[in-house]
């Protein structure tokens, strides 16, 4: 089984809806991550956990919010999806702030 | 800000042939850096990483990446490519800031290895 998940893996939505997407890990790690992938763009960091209490905006966070119900479960929505939201997220959690971050496989989201 | 930056944004190598892809950041404090690679329809897998153990770092597949605080880069290579290295390929620095650190990620280059 995979270390971390996401649910969906693909949705399509419309322009206004609120969308919430899923990250599930099984590493045991405090710190969790959202990021954003466009293409050429790299990663953009939204959001990040250091534990369930501490919740960090990104680089990117406006238009999204976050929240973390467990130590192994951070959910990223958007309150009201815009086209520009169009991107692949990804989920991904790491041991230590020194140490590398684990990623779960994406969730594509495509806002009409 | 601190920043990761990637040369070209496309790569192709013949199979057999060098891979050699190149990244550079910026700052005078060396950072923890990371090589991550892409395939198709998944998430990210790291390739290596730098902890300031040794200069010339080994990492899975045959890939090594070497640190050269002088040029401020950490390129990473592959003396011969497989048809299976064909994918995007991220560059990472762990930066320090706010009392939190960061990862930040170069804007990828895109591997293709022609048979």
């Amino acid at each position: 089984d995979a270390d971390v998940t996401q649910t969906p893996r693909n949705r399509i939505t419309k322009t206004g809806k609120r969308i919430m997407l899923e990250c599930s890990q099984t590493k045991g790690h405090d710190r969790m991550y959202w990021y954003r992938q466009d293409p050429g763009l790299g990663l953009q960091l939204i959001y990040y956990s250091f534990d369930v209490k501490d919740i960090n905006k990104g680089e990117i966070s406006d238009g999204y919010s976050v929240s973390r119900q467990a130590q192994a479960k951070f959910s990223l929505s958007l309150e009201s999806a815009i086209p520009n939201q169009t991107a692949l997220y990804f989920c991904a959690t790491s041991e230590s702030r020194y140490n590398e971050q684990f990623f779960g496989p994406g969730t594509r989201l495509t806002v009409l | 800000a601190q920043s990761v930056t990637q040369l070209g944004s496309h790569v192709s190598v013949s199979e057999g042939a060098l891979v050699l892809l190149r990244c550079n950041y910026s700052s005078s404090v060396p950072p923890y850096l990371f090589w991550y690679v892409q395939y198709p329809n998944q998430g990210l897998q790291l390739l290596l990483k730098y902890t300031s153990a040794a200069t010339l770092v080994k990492g899975i597949n045959g890939f090594e990446a070497e640190f050269k605080k002088s040029e401020t880069s950490f390129h990473l290579t592959k003396p011969s490519a497989h048809m299976s290295d064909a994918a995007e390929y991220f560059c990472a620095a762990l930066y320090s800031g706010a009392g939190s650190y960061q990862l930040t990620f170069g804007k990828g280059t895109k591997l293709s290895v022609i048979p």
